[in-house]
């Protein structure tokens, strides 16, 4: 079956711009994860959630990061005002449930200028 | 303090050598990842595991809860091993922390 797919793969904007990176899990799985990766670091949490609601968003660094997922499948994280310190890429997963194993989608690299 | 630190940062060995990568982390978990990561690609799963041993195909993890500290063993290594490898666990039931990985070179 097919896996977690990310767009776009890749993400060139300039500093100040609006960009959204859109998920799709794995068809049933209820729990979706982003991640985000700096280069030569492992990735850090931004938000999970549990069906339609975010069930923590804890690790979103500010309040130009936000993320939905309305229907309870596909997620869009969107990134307010881009700034250089945000080009990172970002990684989403899925899993069944909570404390299962997550499948990771290919990441979109997203690069500020 | 990272909560969770790897070691070696970075490792370069020859093909068919044993390859042990290592994991200690600082807080009480229930169970612990192993994940790859090739260049340009996404992360895989290897293990999950919150005791004792897994064995798949000639990767090893092992665990110890309570000494907080985990391995990942490749035995027979093969240039396509290479790749980062990263150990993580669950904070709470929603979120995975990240250890800083490994990078693993395995030259023909």
């Amino acid at each position: 079956g097919a896996g977690v797919s990310q767009t776009p793969s890749n993400k060139v904007t300039e500093k100040g711009k609006y960009v959204e990176l859109r998920c799709d899990p794995i068809s049933g799985h209820t729990a979706l994860y982003w991640y985000r990766q700096s280069l030569g670091q492992g990735p850090e949490f931004l938000i999970y959630f549990q069906g339609t609601g975010a069930a923590d968003d804890s690790g979103l660094p500010n309040d130009r990061f936000f993320a939905v997922r309305p229907e309870g499948s596909v997620s869009t994280l969107k990134i307010q005002r881009t700034e250089r310190g945000d080009s990172a890429v970002y990684l989403c997963a899925s899993s069944p449930g909570t404390y299962n194993e997550q499948f990771f989608g290919p990441g979109t690299r997203l690069t500020v200028l | 303090k990272n909560e969770v630190e790897q070691s070696p940062q970075n490792l370069t060995a020859q093909e068919g050598e044993f390859i042990t990568i290592n994991c200690s982390y600082s807080v009480g978990i229930s169970a612990l990842h192993w994940l790859q990561q090739h260049p340009g690609g996404g992360i895989v799963s290897l293990f999950m595991l919150s005791s004792g041993k897994k064995k798949h195909g000639r990767l090893i993890a092992t665990i110890n809860i309570q000494e907080k500290h985990s391995s990942l063993h490749i035995t027979a290594s093969h240039p396509r091993d290479s790749a980062v490898y990263i150990c993580a666990f669950y904070q709470g039931a929603q979120k995975l922390v990240f250890g800083q990985g490994t990078r693993l070179t395995i030259n023909p």
